[in-house]
């Protein structure tokens, strides 16, 4: 069974650093692209950039570009979303998806989510 | 960015049939943009629905088609359910670079 499992809540202060995962398994994680998606609260979903785990291979929306960092560890098939100075405009649920294809044009299994605050 | 349009608000009756679109500032939203839709009901995480305009996944009730229709993505929904109701979101590609739209309630009532 194909599932994406992704870190729990976080409350996190204004200016710490945070990382959450998205872990993989029932498939091989390296063959598959895995987006992130941001939904602040009461909002719309948005993509935020992609990896590709057999070789780092990373696309950042624009919007996204220079405010976290997206990242992989295939030996423990975990994908990261990274915020080095959180802000309160940071807070929402953050979603990882898998993606594959030329194109990324296949799209299936979504993780849980993870909530993350960031408020003093 | 170019910008991707979906119905603020849609409501359908039971039993009844409606069709949600995907527009793109850009133009007209071809296969090219491999168009996606996913389903949200409250609190969950989105489930993907269709990808790639219109292929559906194992768990995509019979009921919904994607389509291109008019210069726009499009999703129909064929005899409402009540556990139709949520919010649908479309995603599209501009070579590479993807993008949301802003999603539409549909209220079965």
């Amino acid at each position: 069974e194909v599932q994406l499992v992704q870190s729990g809540t976080e409350v996190k202060n204004p200016g710490e650093s945070l990382k959450i995962s998205c872990q993989g398994s029932g498939y091989s994680f390296d063959n598959y692209w895995i987006a992130w998606v941001r939904q602040m609260p009461g909002k719309g979903l948005e993509w935020m950039g992609i990896i590709y785990p057999r070789d780092s291979d990373t696309r950042y929306s624009p919007s996204f570009r220079g405010q976290v960092t997206i990242s992989a560890d295939k030996s423990i098939s975990t994908a990261y979303l990274q915020w080095s100075t959180l802000k309160a405009s940071d807070t929402g649920t953050y979603f990882c998806m898998r993606l594959y294809g030329s194109w990324l044009q296949f799209g299936d299994y979504w993780g849980q989510g993870t909530l993350v605050t960031v408020s003093s | 960015q170019a910008v991707v349009t979906q119905e603020p608000s849609l409501t359908v009756s039971p039993g009844g049939t409606v069709t949600l679109t995907c527009g793109s500032s850009t133009g007209t939203v071809t296969s090219g943009h491999y168009p996606y839709w996913f389903q949200q009901k409250p609190g969950q995480a989105p489930r993907t629905l269709f990808y790639d305009t219109n292929n559906k996944h194992s768990w995509t009730p019979a009921r919904f088609s994607g389509s291109l229709l008019g210069g726009k993505a499009a999703l129909t929904l064929s005899g409402a359910q009540p556990e139709d109701e949520a919010v649908y979101y479309c995603l599209i590609s501009y070579s590479g670079v993807w993008v949301f739209g802003g999603g539409t309630k549909l209220t079965v009532l």
